[in-house]
């Protein structure tokens, strides 16, 4: 069955980068793409961005644009979420999730708590 | 870009009752119209996507309809199971995702 497993828990202080990991496993890796959601405490989801499986090309939301880079290893199956210039309010659970035709996040990853504390 | 507003932002029902959820997004759509269900503590989980098609394992018991800016969620019976929080979600062909802000749904 597809499995999205991503790396632990974070924190990190004002001002650093973290980079989160998601390992996919019971599809083929390169056929599909991954986003990447966050949920800060108690409130929505929001999308932070997306990289195509086959390509690798990216696509950010505005929002991050210019702090977030978003990479895929093809011989891990492991795609990649780097933000960079951490505030307090990135504080946010992050979940990697595939994306499926049409368009749909069919799984999703279990999360991974980034706290940003100085 | 896209936005979409979901209402109600939270509602009280009873287990057997039928809710309904609306989503309207800023302009119309033609599809990539889902839905997601939402527990304390866990991920996301599809239920519905490209508007009325249930994802695997989904019960009958919801559905998805709507068009152009108009969209619902109907849970028919609710069940325990189902008291937790729907966000529905649009996908335009970059692809860029917009989330709507959510709905709760909890025990009257």
């Amino acid at each position: 069955q597809v499995q999205l497993v991503q790396s632990g828990n974070e924190m990190q202080k004002p001002g650093a980068s973290v980079k989160v990991s998601c390992q996919a496993s019971g599809y083929t890796f390169d056929t599909l793409g991954i986003a990447w959601v966050r949920q800060a405490p108690g409130q929505g989801l929001e999308w932070v961005g997306w990289i195509a499986g086959n390509t690798g090309n990216a696509h950010y939301s505005l929002k991050f644009e210019g702090r977030v880079t978003m990479t895929r290893d093809l011989s891990t199956s492991t795609a990649y979420l780097e933000l960079r210039g951490l505030k307090s309010d990135d504080t946010a659970f992050y979940y990697c999730a595939r994306e499926n035709i049409p368009r749909s996040l069919d799984s999703w990853g279990q999360g991974t708590l980034v706290t940003v504390s100085s | 870009d896209i936005q979409l507003t979901q209402s109600p932002s939270s509602l009280s029902a009873f287990v057997g009752d039928t809710v309904t959820i609306t989503c309207q997004a800023s302009q119309a759509v033609t599809h990539y119209l889902n839905w997601y269900q939402q527990k304390p503590g866990e991920a996301p989980k599809l239920l519905i996507y490209d508007v009325s098609n249930l994802d695997t394992g989904v019960p009958a018991r919801f559905a998805g309809s709507g068009s152009g800016t108009d969209f619902s969620l109907t849970i028919t019976g609710l069940q325990p199971e189902d008291f937790a929080t729907y966000y529905c979600q649009h996908c335009d062909n970059l692809p860029r995702f917009t989330f709507g802000p959510g709905t709760k749904v909890d025990i009257k």
